[in-house]
């Protein structure tokens, strides 16, 4: 089962801020919190991923609570590109050391102008 | 460097027929994951395989199979295809570092393949 909590859905004017929050109550001291988002028909793509610190890279910022039990994903500057599904994931550690990403229900981020 | 590609991008089958799904994974990839995904849920696990080894299995019945061929390519096999089998099927591929590099951009998905089964 999914071990993130995230609201089903959330809109944000185009150009304004998208802040997409996520619960990991749950979440393991080596495990690792993922964002992917969907757009319609497509496969999930990468957005960002972090352990504890906080993270930024050219889409989006991670923030990590420092008790690791909620972050934030953050679009600075949402545009209409950004309207998607958004998955927050907490990884499952495999028995050959890797990673599996199990899904939630994630949330709907509709932009609007 | 090419993406991960997976073939064929649609297919219609009848019940209780098989179906062989393939994916090629990411240059560098050595991991390969499938996802089942039905019509407005999220993608579900159905299992994993690295170093041509299934590595982990969600909660999927045998008649889900697959392969990871020594290049990492893999197959998606599903035998006696049921109605509720229709869903899009999504392969990802990962770089056995990614955990440590951010740049090498965690799990790379497919377009996946949209499976209808009548």
């Amino acid at each position: 089962d999914a071990k993130t909590t995230q609201p089903p859905s959330m809109d944000c004017a185009e150009g304004r801020a998208a802040n997409l929050p996520c619960n990991h109550s749950t979440i393991s001291g080596n495990e690792y919190v993922y964002w992917y988002r969907q757009i319609h028909s497509q496969g999930p793509q990468y957005i960002i991923h972090g352990l504890k610190n906080n993270e930024t890279n050219e889409m989006a910022s991670l923030i990590i609570t420092e008790d690791r039990k909620s972050s934030t994903l953050i679009l600075p500057h949402a545009t209409l590109r950004d309207t998607a599904v958004y998955y927050c994931i907490v990884s499952v550690r495999s028995s050959y050391n890797t990673d599996k990403l199990i899904f939630g229900t994630g949330t709907r981020l509709q932009v609007f102008p | 460097e090419t993406g991960v590609t997976q073939s064929p991008t649609h297919l219609i089958k009848t019940r209780g027929q098989q179906v062989t799904l393939r994916c090629s994974s990411q240059s560098g990839h050595n991991t390969v994951s499938w996802y089942q995904q039905a019509l407005g849920q999220g993608p579900q696990f159905i299992f994993q395989y690295y170093r041509e080894e299934e590595n982990g299995r969600g909660n999927f019945p045998p008649r889900f199979s697959g392969l990871q061929f020594p290049n990492y390519s893999s197959e998606l096999n599903v035998n006696a295809l049921e109605l509720d089998d229709s869903a899009l099927y999504l392969c990802a591929s990962s770089h056995p570092l990614f955990r440590q590099a951010q740049h090498l951009y965690g799990y790379t998905f497919g377009s996946g393949t949209r499976l209808t089964v009548v």
